[in-house]
């Protein structure tokens, strides 16, 4: 079974600075089936990065995704108000399966 | 523009059935994968369950295999997952998700969510 790890689970942060979130696959993953999301409270998740590095549609340029082999990064390079939310990273190369969260909250 | 709507959630006892449905509008529903998705109170993603847009296969998370049956209509445009057996920790907020393209896999599209509770 893959499993995905998120680190940190929390990251308290202040507007204008750089967030830097990693996703670790217990086993190698294509990069290319690597997903980022974002989710609100309310709402469904959102769609940011897909294929590890590919913006989705209408996604800010603020928001790139890296990595490769077992270790995947979401970076925020200046963090909007509105980028205070629950993050979770997902593989689809053996099922579909989400990391556990990072909870990004205002400092 | 894609639209997934969700409904047929609620309250059920324990060992009880539910079917939940989440109508589908906006692209040609047929050739896409369609999934459910879920998040139990405060608690995390699950992937639940994938059907082909043909219907001809479909695949089940471990904690739901032997229970849930998911299914689809393609003239209603429709996707459907069945649950029986209902235990507590199948409570939770149900997504239906349809991927961005046959190319890329990452769910671009989601309904807003019903919500089952399971309980005495």
């Amino acid at each position: 079974e893959l499993v995905l790890t998120q680190s940190p689970d929390t990251l308290s942060l202040s507007p204008g600075e750089r967030a830097t979130l990693s996703c670790r696959a217990s086993q190698s993953v294509n990069a290319k089936y690597i997903a980022w999301y974002q989710q609100k409270p309310g709402q469904a998740p959102r769609l940011l990065i897909s294929g590890a590095f590919s913006r989705a549609t209408g996604i800010p340029d603020r928001f790139s995704g890296s990595g490769s082999g077992t270790d995947f990064t979401l970076t925020i390079s200046k963090l909007e108000p509105e980028d205070f939310a629950l993050y979770y990273c997902q593989q689809h190369e053996r099922s579909f399966a989400f990391g556990q969260g990072t909870r990004l909250d205002i400092k | 523009e894609v639209q997934l709507v969700e409904s047929g959630g609620g309250i059920v006892q324990p060992g009880g059935s539910l079917r939940l449905s989440c109508a589908a509008s906006g692209f040609t529903f047929s050739i896409f994968w369609m999934h459910w998705v879920r998040q139990s109170p405060g608690k995390g993603l699950e992937w639940v369950s994938l059907i082909y847009g043909d219907g001809s296969d479909a695949r089940y998370a471990d904690s739901v295999k032997g229970r849930f049956t998911i299914s689809r209509d393609n003239a209603k445009n429709t996707v459907y997952l069945e649950m029986n057996s209902l235990r507590d920790e199948d409570t939770g907020v149900y997504y239906c998700a349809r991927v961005a393209s046959s190319e890329n896999l990452g769910f671009a599209f989601w309904g807003q969510g019903a919500l089952v509770t399971v309980s005495s």
